[in-house]
């Protein structure tokens, strides 16, 4: 079975600063790997996606993530943060032929001015 | 397009109610996923539709649960008897089609609080 681990539950960060969400995930073969955002009282929206090809993609807002087999991560960087950035960011991993997305138990992301 | 609509946004009840959440998928998407948010268990799903068919709705807790999706534009998710550890964020989302490599787009949730 899949599953994924975001062993921050909380980060602070200046404005400014870089941005590192660690998301760990378990599964037997290559993944498809998901980065979502959630701010407060709304859906989640899709930051960016890794499906094949190339292990660092590049998603919505200056995000991008960096696929690493060998650690079974999915680490979401950004490098200058936004105080519009503060929200819950949540990691998620399917089956490469499934439905059904297996979500973390997120990160709040605080920024400080 | 207006994006998933749910529907109430917020809802309390007492325990035994009937509940009922609705979701209009956006027009168009052919699956459409029920989530449960919360702190304990984070989010989670619940079930998902393709074309009006469930499925899988092996993420629904009990028999309390039963969802529905009579056409493409509308599905509702209905908790019969309702119970405390009843309150969760509900979300609704759909893609255009099956499979991962379709987006999931999220509904803003129904904050459901059960007394």
């Amino acid at each position: 079975a899949q599953s994924v681990t975001q062993p921050d539950i909380h980060i602070t960060v200046s404005e400014g600063a870089s941005l590192e969400l660690r998301c760990n995930y378990s599964y037997g073969a290559t993944p498809y790997l998901f980065w979502y955002v959630q701010s407060p009282g709304q859906g989640l929206q899709l930051l960016l996606k890794y499906f094949s090809g190339d292990t660092l993609v590049q998603g919505i807002k200056g995000f991008e993530a960096e696929f690493k087999r060998s650690q079974s991560s999915f680490n979401l960087r950004k490098p200058s943060v936004h105080w519009s950035d503060a929200a819950e960011y949540f990691c998620a991993v399917g089956a490469r032929y499934g439905n059904k997305l297996v979500f973390g138990a997120g990160t709040i992301l605080r920024v400080k001015s | 397009d207006a994006g998933v609509i749910q529907s109430p946004r917020h809802e309390v009840t007492e325990m035994g109610q009937e509940v009922t959440l609705r979701c209009k998928p956006i027009s168009g998407h052919n699956s459409l996923f029920w989530y449960r948010q919360t702190m304990m268990r984070g989010l989670e799903l619940l079930i998902y539709f393709n074309n009006n068919v469930p499925i899988d709705d092996s993420g629904m807790p009990e028999d309390r649960f039963s969802a529905k999706m009579p056409n493409a534009s509308f599905s509702t998710l209905k908790i019969q008897p309702s119970e405390p550890r009843d309150s969760a964020v509900y979300f609704c989302a759909s893609s255009l089609r099956q499979g991962l490599g379709n987006e999931q787009f999220f509904g803003p949730g129904t904050r459901l609080t059960v007394l």
